[in-house]
């Protein structure tokens, strides 16, 4: 079955303490991005990837990290949470000739 | 130049009713229109997707009106059903040399179909 694969779906977790989303997508997409969804403001996009080793800022960047090693994956590196991360974050990879958007389950974090 | 504007925000509507959802677009180089739907703890999901050379797109109770010249795009859900209770993101992106380009979103509009 194709798909987006996120971990973890909910986290909990305190004002500085590092974390990592994990994302995995078995459709051999070039295209992988994160998004975080928040209400009133619809999904923002993170950070994109074009390929293996090309990651650029999307809209909201500041205070995230990615890394794109291999094809099939995409982190998503908090360094040092803030409050103002708290949402829920979504991976996508995208098919190449529809355009097509494949979203994971998402990932809801909170950060006190 | 960049935002999709969508409205209503949130939309009841009772069963077998048509809904409507609005968005207006400001980039004239967009050609890719897709609307997504997102259940409750699910991710968003492709629904329907249009390109601006047509003005409508049929899929079953849902269809997409294109209107290029003023730059809106609308999705409608005939007889809605309960089970079409979720929020509806527009969206639009345009396709260049090397690819799609970002796909930007508008807010989203949460639909709620009453029994």
């Amino acid at each position: 079955e194709a798909q987006v694969t996120q971990n973890p779906r909910y986290l909990i977790t305190v004002t500085g303490k590092k974390l990592t989303v994990t994302c995995s997508q078995n459709m051999n997409h070039e295209y992988m991005s994160w998004y975080r969804q928040d209400p009133g403001l619809g999904l923002r996009q993170i950070y994109y990837s074009m390929n293996v080793e090309v990651t650029d800022k999307g809209d909201v960047p500041e205070g995230y990290k990615v890394s794109r090693k291999e094809k099939r994956n995409f982190p998503l590196i908090l360094e040092s949470p803030s409050p103002n991360q708290t949402s829920l974050y979504f991976c996508t990879s995208r098919h190449p000739n529809t355009g097509e958007l494949f979203f994971g389950e998402g990932s809801r974090l909170t950060v006190l | 130049q960049q935002q999709v504007k969508q409205s209503p925000q949130s939309l009841i509507v009772q069963k077998g009713g048509i809904s409507i959802i609005n968005c207006a677009y400001e980039n004239t180089a967009f050609d890719y229109f897709p609307w997504y739907q997102q259940f409750p703890g699910k991710g968003p999901a492709l629904l329907i997707a249009i390109r601006p050379d047509v003005s409508e797109k049929k899929e079953g109770r849902f269809t997409i009106s294109f209107n290029k010249s003023a730059k809106q795009f609308s999705l409608h859900i005939m007889d809605s059903q309960p089970g079409d209770s979720a929020t509806y993101f527009c969206a639009a992106s345009k396709r260049g040399g090397t690819g799609f380009q970002k796909l930007v979103f508008g807010t989203g509009t949460r639909l709620l179909v009453s029994p």
